[in-house]
């Protein structure tokens, strides 16, 4: 089956390491993605991580990847307040349309 | 020009109004999608063109109707919207569907509100 699953809230303080948490189970996912939403906004693709991968740097962004745990993380280093978005997480189903399958969404909110 | 955008960015319609919402790219890609976002959730795939055909309806009901003119084109024509339709609608493109890595380009979406 597909589903992805992420904790709703995060909260941090500015110039700290945010980390959002995705778990996935359609373990035949080729590619997992982070978008990220600002309020009124459509989705902007942030970094990518291809399933043969355990780990990608962007940047301030990290995401690692736990295969066998079908567990995605994303790492925001030194986090500031236009980091507060919404994010998701969202694999390929390979079931031949590669639609993407989002997770629910995690607001990260970035204070002084 | 790697934009997508997307027309009007807000429209107020009645249940017995018929409205159209537009998307367009210049970015070549040859899959376009229409997603409905409800406050608080991710979007939700409503319908997938793929060369101008349509290769995906998630079960829209009829009242959605979608169009794609031309490969930069796409069109969502509304009538006899219910209040539950309110929500805010992105259109995204790719560069084609098929490929296991499916970047998706989403435009900044149309707020809908139906009274």
């Amino acid at each position: 089956g597909e589903d992805v699953e992420q904790s709703l809230f995060l909260s941090v303080r500015e110039g700290d390491s945010s980390v959002i948490n995705c778990t996935y189970t359609d373990s035949s996912s080729t590619y997992l993605y982070w978008y990220k939403q600002e309020p009124g906004a459509g989705l902007q693709l942030l970094t990518y991580i291809f399933s043969n991968m355990d780990m990608k740097q962007d940047q301030r962004l990290t995401v690692l990847l736990n295969k066998k745990d079908k567990h995605l993380s994303l790492r925001i280093a030194d986090t500031q307040t236009g980091d507060s978005a919404i994010y998701f997480c969202a694999e390929s189903n390979r079931g031949g349309y590669n639609k993407l399958i989002f997770g629910a969404g995690t607001r990260l909110a970035v204070h002084p | 020009d790697t934009e997508v955008t997307q027309t009007p960015k807000h429209l107020v319609m009645g249940m017995t109004n018929k409205k159209s919402l537009k998307c367009e790219q210049h970015m070549g890609h040859r899959a376009m999608y229409w997603y409905k976002q409800k406050a608080k959730k991710p979007p939700e795939l409503m319908f997938v063109y793929s060369y101008e055909k349509l290769s995906i309806n998630e079960s829209v009901p009829s009242r959605f109707s979608p169009e794609c003119p031309n490969s930069s084109l796409l069109n969502l024509h509304l009538h006899a919207l219910q209040p539950e339709d309110s929500a805010l609608y992105l259109c995204a493109s790719s560069p084609n569907q098929g490929s296991p890595y499916n970047e998706q380009f989403f435009g900044p979406g149309t707020r809908l509100t139906v009274l």
